[in-house]
């Protein structure tokens, strides 16, 4: 099993939306995890960190629920812009394969 | 700021050729490692390096080789290039001691392999 699973989507979405998606792992000692962007098969960049109980920054909120063991990412106001493969990542720097977001106008 | 710098940026390699794939940092950063990535998956994890003179393997460490004798540098060594080594490889560093740390990656290498 894979240390970190993600819905791969996609999820299509109009302007102005808010689109969440979600990021399961099996390691229950992992304390920490990040939300990075992709584009365009391009190198991943840091989008935002998850510790404790969650992060907000500006039109995106991630959560940690540990009891359930997920991380979720919820986009408000969805732009164009934000067409992207989100991938979440452990602290080990373990990878999921990724949710493809796409925003039309 | 250079960050990380990969090279080259696109290769062509014919079957049983060998080849370095270079990666260098300039931030000091302790870790290092390489990911592979194909279409429809993640980044995969090749190799890893805590510090130099320390290499490990990670998950898909077949075909492939590293080294670490300075800090600044990490090369991917390729023995006998393969079509299944047809991918995306990204180089990755970030500062050791702490679990909460942001990991850089350089720009990828697109390597095809017929």
């Amino acid at each position: 099993r894979k240390e970190v699973e993600q819905d791969p989507g996609p999820f299509n979405v109009p302007e102005g939306a808010t689109v969440a998606f979600n990021c399961t792992y099996s390691n229950s000692a992992s304390q920490s995890f990040f939300w990075y962007r992709q584009d365009c098969r391009k190198e991943p960049k840091l989008l935002m960190s998850v510790y404790s109980s969650g992060n907000e920054d500006g039109r995106f909120t991630a959560q940690l629920n540990r009891a359930s063991q997920y991380i979720s990412l919820l986009i408000r106001d969805s732009k164009l812009s934000d067409s992207a493969t989100y991938l979440c990542v452990d602290y080990k720097l373990s990878f999921g394969a990724g949710t493809t977001v796409t925003v039309r106008a | 700021n250079a960050g990380v710098t990969q090279t080259p940026k696109f290769q062509v390699l014919k079957t049983g050729q060998s080849m370095t794939l270079q990666c260098a940092q300039d931030m000091n950063h302790e870790y290092m490692s390489w990911y592979r990535q194909d279409p429809g998956m993640g980044l995969r994890l090749i190799h890893y390096s805590v510090g130099a003179g320390i290499t490990d393997q990670g998950e898909v460490p077949n075909g492939y080789n590293v080294s670490r004798s300075t800090t600044e540098d990490f090369p991917l060594r390729l023995l006998s290039a393969a079509p299944s080594q047809t991918s995306v490889y990204f180089c990755a560093s970030r500062r050791s001691g702490t679990a909460n740390t942001e990991a850089f990656f350089g720009q990828g290498t697109r390597l095809t392999v017929v």
